[in-house]
């Protein structure tokens, strides 16, 4: 069975300047979660979705940080604009209802 | 908001050496997941404790959940090399599966 995919691995951009990730969830996992780990930090939800609605987006910082999930399977991640402290490891999860999370390798994002 | 405090956030051993990090939370948790996050990689799924008092076995792991369900601990007998990396402790907060991490233990293993 295929894992979580993500793209790209690793990203550089300057601030002020926008980003976007892609995942693409395991195959049949209806929820699917975007984390942002800080170097030495555990990881942080930013967002959750069932299916293609929003079930949690409480820590995202809604004014630079936006997701969908169109159709319920791939989603998009987006950053506009980027600051310095957005510097981190974007994971995305997937999960089969309320159960085990699996995780992406991650989009490692420097903002320089 | 729901918290969970993880210590030590750094543990050093020499290989042979066991190994145990300790979650804790202030107040009582549903159940508590263990992940394990190895250098440059993402967070793997380890274990769910559900009941209180629960203990569960992973070969060399062994899992625990507080009788009051408010604390929890991953004891490594016998360290390898193999074992290094962070664990995390996570708790689900409020409905729809939503995890909070700890903020981990990094366990470097000396050969």
């Amino acid at each position: 069975e295929a894992g979580v995919a993500q793209s790209p691995r690793y990203k550089i951009i300057e601030k002020r300047q926008s980003v976007a990730f892609w995942c693409n969830p395991i195959s049949g996992h209806a929820t699917l979660y975007w984390y942002q780990q800080i170097l030495g930090q555990g990881p942080k939800l930013l967002i959750q979705f069932q299916n293609n609605g929003v079930v949690d987006d409480s820590q995202l910082p809604k004014d630079r940080f936006s997701a969908e999930r169109l159709k319920g399977v791939d989603s998009t991640l987006k950053i506009q604009p980027a600051k310095l402290e957005d510097s981190a490891v974007y994971l995305c999860a997937s999960s089969l209802g309320l159960n085990t999370q699996y995780f992406g390798p991650g989009t490692r994002l420097t903002v320089l | 908001g729901q918290q969970v405090m993880q210590i030590p956030q750094y543990q050093h051993v020499q290989e042979g050496e066991d190994f145990t990090t300790y979650c804790n939370s202030s107040t009582t948790l549903s159940n508590i997941q263990w992940y394990k996050q190895r250098p440059g990689g993402h967070p793997v799924f380890l274990i769910q404790l559900v009941k209180s008092g629960e203990v569960k076995k992973q070969k060399r792991l062994t899992f625990q959940f507080g009788e009051a369900k408010k604390n929890s601990s991953l004891h490594i007998t016998a360290t390898q090399t193999t074992d290094v990396g962070t664990y995390f402790c996570a708790a689900f907060s409020g409905g729809y599966n939503k995890l909070i991490f700890g903020a981990g233990t990094r366990l470097a293993v000396h050969p």
